[in-house]
């Protein structure tokens, strides 16, 4: 079955930690997407790829960090270095042809 | 600097009234266009995109969107909306087919009976 997998749906972690984000595709699409959603700030982005082993910053990268070792796979790290980790965040992938974006049902972090 | 604008963070309608939805965006050419959907603590599903041709352009659910070169505006239209369509709507602006993708804030829709 296709589709974009985020794990895990929920997840706690104790302020100071690093946390790290899973999203795995199986479409084939060439281009992810991390963004972060907060209310009434609708959807920032935070890093993207288009190929492996290569990624762009988008609009609030620091704190972040990604990796694209392989298609399939766009891991996103929340550092420490986050001041306000805590928020819904969401993969994307999107291919050149069909050039909409589809979503994974997110992962919602907490950082108590 | 590049920009997408949802000006109306809330709108309420009456089930079986018309809903209009404004984006307006800030690129130096047509960029590619695209219209979400998010119910409470879901993913987005596109209602529909553009990116050239006909300025008017139909989509999942009912819904349609008018591309405007001059006012830089993808207004999403539903003649008749239904108390399902209750939810977040968020334009979507990316200067290329597989590049850097920009939402809007969004909107949220309250339908009443």
């Amino acid at each position: 079955d296709g589709g974009i997998t985020q794990s895990p749906k929920y997840l706690f972690r104790k302020e100071g930690q690093n946390v790290t984000l899973s999203c795995e595709q199986n479409l084939n699409h060439d281009a992810m997407y991390w963004y972060r959603q907060d209310p009434g700030q609708g959807l920032r982005l935070i890093y993207y790829s288009q190929i492996v082993n290569d990624f762009q910053k988008g609009d609030i990268a620091e704190g972040y960090s990604v990796s694209r070792e392989k298609k399939e796979s766009f891991p996103l790290t929340v550092t420490s270095a986050q001041k306000n980790p805590t928020a819904f965040y969401l993969c994307a992938t999107r291919d050149r042809l069909n050039t909409e974006a589809f979503f994974g049902q997110g992962t919602r972090l907490t950082v108590v | 600097a590049q920009s997408v604008t949802q000006p109306d963070i809330h709108i309420t309608v009456s089930e079986g009234a018309s809903l209009e939805l404004r984006c307006n965006y800030s690129y130096g050419a047509t960029p590619y266009l695209f219209w979400y959907v998010q119910s409470p603590g879901q993913g987005l599903q596109l209602l529909l995109k553009y990116f050239s041709g006909d300025t008017l352009v139909q989509g999942i659910k009912g819904f349609e969107a008018e591309f405007k070169r001059s006012q830089s505006s993808f207004n999403l239209r539903k003649p008749s909306v239904h108390w399902s369509d209750a939810a977040e709507y968020f334009c979507a602006v990316g200067l290329d087919s597989w590049g850097k993708l920009q939402f809007g804030a969004g909107t949220q829709v309250v339908v009443t009976p």
